[in-house]
């Protein structure tokens, strides 16, 4: 399974950006990067994904290094409800399945 | 509406029964999962199921039985529960297995073993 790294922990000021890095240096060209996060006591929950371009949706925006070996996740302006454990996951068509590490605990300080 | 439901929510029970979790999902996906949280929160898949048929099945010991009675229900039967079992257990689903397309998760059965 392609693996991903990611910090153990941040912290970031309620009402700014919060830019959640992610490397990814082994991952193949069909590899998509997928982006999810689990707040305290819930299932994960599917944040954002892309493969190449940069994508947006209304929780977050997701930017793409032009060889793919880094992302970051962009939370536009962080709230008290972002504070979770957010996980970048590679994800190949063969096994298909999603393979979580450790994430990044996101702290939001109001 | 629930879009993944998961029962119970908590289930304590003594070493060596034998127990099941109910998983339904009414988003008309084909693709279910069964993930496993431990006590240090790493999730880890340990079943997949495709129309009814398993395609991932990650050398869980055989005394955790998945079924799927059809494409919105998997079900996950532990035989001779162990302390070790004690964690929480989520469900997921999604349309079709592929890499492009997200998950959708239960809230987790917490399951603690005595």
């Amino acid at each position: 399974d392609a693996k991903t790294t990611q910090p153990n922990s941040m912290e970031s000021n309620e009402e700014e950006p919060v830019h959640l890095p992610c490397n990814h240096s082994t991952i193949s060209g069909t590899d998509y990067i997928h982006w999810y996060r689990q707040l305290p006591s819930q299932g994960p929950e599917y944040v954002i994904h892309g493969l190449t371009s940069n994508v947006n949706n209304r929780m977050a925006s997701l930017a793409i290094a032009e060889d793919r070996k880094s992302s970051t996740l962009i939370l536009h302006r962080a709230t008290l409800r972002d504070a979770a454990v957010y996980y970048c996951i590679l994800r190949s068509e063969a096994p298909n399945k999603l393979v979580f590490g450790a994430g990044t605990i996101l702290r939001v300080k109001s | 509406d629930t879009a993944v439901s998961q029962t119970p929510k908590y289930l304590v029970t003594q070493m060596g029964n034998d127990k099941s979790i109910k998983c339904e999902q009414n988003l008309g996906h084909d693709t279910m999962y069964w993930y496993k949280q431990d006590s240090k929160k790493f999730l880890k898949i340990m079943f997949s199921y495709n129309n009814k048929e398993l395609i991932i099945n990650e050398t869980v010991p055989n005394r955790f039985s998945p079924k799927s009675p059809d494409k919105a229900h998997l079900n996950l039967h532990i035989n001779s529960l162990e302390l070790g079992d004690s964690a929480v257990y989520f469900c997921a689903s999604s349309l079709r297995g592929s890499s492009y397309n997200e998950q959708f998760f239960g809230p987790g059965t917490r399951l603690t073993v005595l």
